[in-house]
């Protein structure tokens, strides 16, 4: 089983508006942590955001906020008021411990359209 | 602060020929990852050092491919020989400790195998 699925192979948003990219998640672990990358065309991974599975409140940084659903294994990625610059292929990822170290598995990603 | 650097940037190579990757992370930062991002999937780790030791090999093709961090900062990964499906980007990641939250990637090396 995919422990990391993102559903939406592509996405259009119009500029300055929301958009929510969908991640779930498989862990019988405890103890992990998600996070969002950004991949732009350039190829390098920027991190975004983190949540770990203790936290209680859902993430946010900036414009990016983490909408975290531990019982349905969600970890959504929302991106308020859309720029052109937030164009770029998205992945969700998750870290398992104690075992996994900090081994990151990702999933296949969401490439983000932001139109005019 | 400078970031991970990588280079080459791109390298083109027939199969059956041997390459090698080089990785500088992020000063001090102990923990030192190669990822392999096949076109269209996210990336999938190759192996784990921290400091000089492996912590992680087990999705390495160890017949073919090699990596190596001998003083505990900047890493080599080696792959010989090369096979189509090695094609891919490999991204070089650091992280002050195994156990941090945020992994800092290098812009990566596009290998094209012919």
């Amino acid at each position: 089983a995919q422990k990391i699925t993102q559903t939406q192979p592509g996405m259009f948003v119009q500029e300055k508006e929301a958009v929510t990219l969908d991640c779930t998640y498989d862990t019988s672990d405890q103890s992990y942590g998600l996070f969002w990358y950004k991949q732009p065309s350039s190829g390098e991974m920027i991190f975004l955001i983190y949540q770990g599975s203790y936290d209680e409140q859902n993430a946010t940084e900036g414009r990016y906020s983490l909408n975290f659903q531990k019982a349905r294994k969600s970890a959504n990625l929302v991106i308020s008021a859309s720029q052109l610059g937030d164009s770029a292929m998205y992945f969700c990822a998750m870290r398992e411990s104690p075992g996994g170290g900090n081994k990151l598995t990702f999933g296949t990603g969401t490439q983000l359209k932001v139109e005019l | 602060e400078a970031g991970v650097a990588q280079s080459p940037r791109y390298k083109i190579i027939e199969k059956r020929q041997s390459v090698a990757f080089w990785c500088n992370p992020i000063s001090g930062h102990a923990t030192l990852y190669w990822y392999q991002q096949i076109l269209g999937q996210g990336p999938k780790l190759l192996i784990q050092f921290q400091n000089n030791g492996v912590v992680d090999d087990s999705q390495l093709p160890k017949d073919r491919f090699s990596a190596e961090r001998l003083k505990g900062v900047d890493s080599t990964l080696k792959i010989q020989p090369a096979k189509l499906e090695d094609s891919a980007v490999y991204l070089c990641a650091s992280s002050l400790s195994g156990t941090g939250n945020e992994q800092f990637f290098g812009p990566g090396t596009r290998l094209t195998v012919l």
